[in-house]
């Protein structure tokens, strides 16, 4: 199916471990983002990427790393997982930046124990 | 960086009510989103808009460029609007790629 999936939709996961959050886009977008979504913060900016290989911090990087080998996917790694890190995480895609509507994925719930 | 501003933070409206959620932010955009997130579901993009006026549905969104204010206004609403609005705004220039959130606005509408 076109789209943009998440996975998984739920996570538990302890204090200190890695976990990586998948998110698959089948629409060749240029642009993908990582966003999480705390209460009172509303969305922030985790990482971006502009095309494969090209990925940049946006405006909560630290403890997260991304990588993009091909233009569909867009890997979402917290090293050693933090309680500061239990968040939603919403992944979304772009064919332009700015001139053109996101396509979120449905989100990854996380919890860190 | 760009303040996104929303008001109000909650609204309840009765069935059939006209319902106007405001957004307003500080400095100059290249465009304003408009989004809907339902409880525990993922977000949809409403509406993307730069200048004037876009309707879809019971929903219209307008923008004033030199007021820095836009407003999604929900004609006839229903149970089923019942979501949470968020406003975002994307930087012009370099900064584009980085859009800004406001806090959203939830809604409840009462049958």
């Amino acid at each position: 199916d076109a789209g943009i999936t998440q996975s998984p939709r739920y996570k538990i996961t302890e204090t200190g471990r890695q976990v990586t959050l998948m998110c698959h886009q089948t629409w060749s977008h240029s642009y993908m983002f990582w966003y999480r979504q705390d209460l009172g913060h509303g969305l922030r900016l985790i990482y971006y990427s502009a095309a494969a290989d090209i990925t940049d911090k946006g405006e909560v990087p630290d403890g997260y790393v991304v990588s993009r080998s091909k233009t569909e996917n867009f890997p979402l790694t917290l090293e050693s997982a933090t309680r500061s890190q239990t968040s939603v995480y919403f992944c979304a895609s772009s064919d332009r930046v700015g001139g053109s509507p996101l396509h979120f994925g449905n989100g990854t719930r996380l919890t860190v124990t | 960086k760009n303040e996104v501003e929303q008001s109000p933070q909650n609204l309840t409206a009765q069935e059939g009510e006209f319902i106007t959620i405001n957004c307003s932010y500080s400095v100059g955009i290249s465009a304003l989103h408009w989004l809907q997130q339902h409880p525990g579901g993922g977000i949809v993009s409403l509406f993307m808009l730069s200048s004037g006026k876009k309707k879809h549905g019971r929903l219209i969104a307008t923008i004033n460029i030199q007021e820095k204010h836009s407003s999604l206004h929900i004609t006839a609403s229903h149970p089923r609007d019942s979501a949470v609005y968020i406003c975002a705004v994307s930087g012009s220039g370099a900064g584009s790629y980085q859009l800004t959130f406001g806090k959203g606005t939830k809604l409840s509408v009462i049958p």
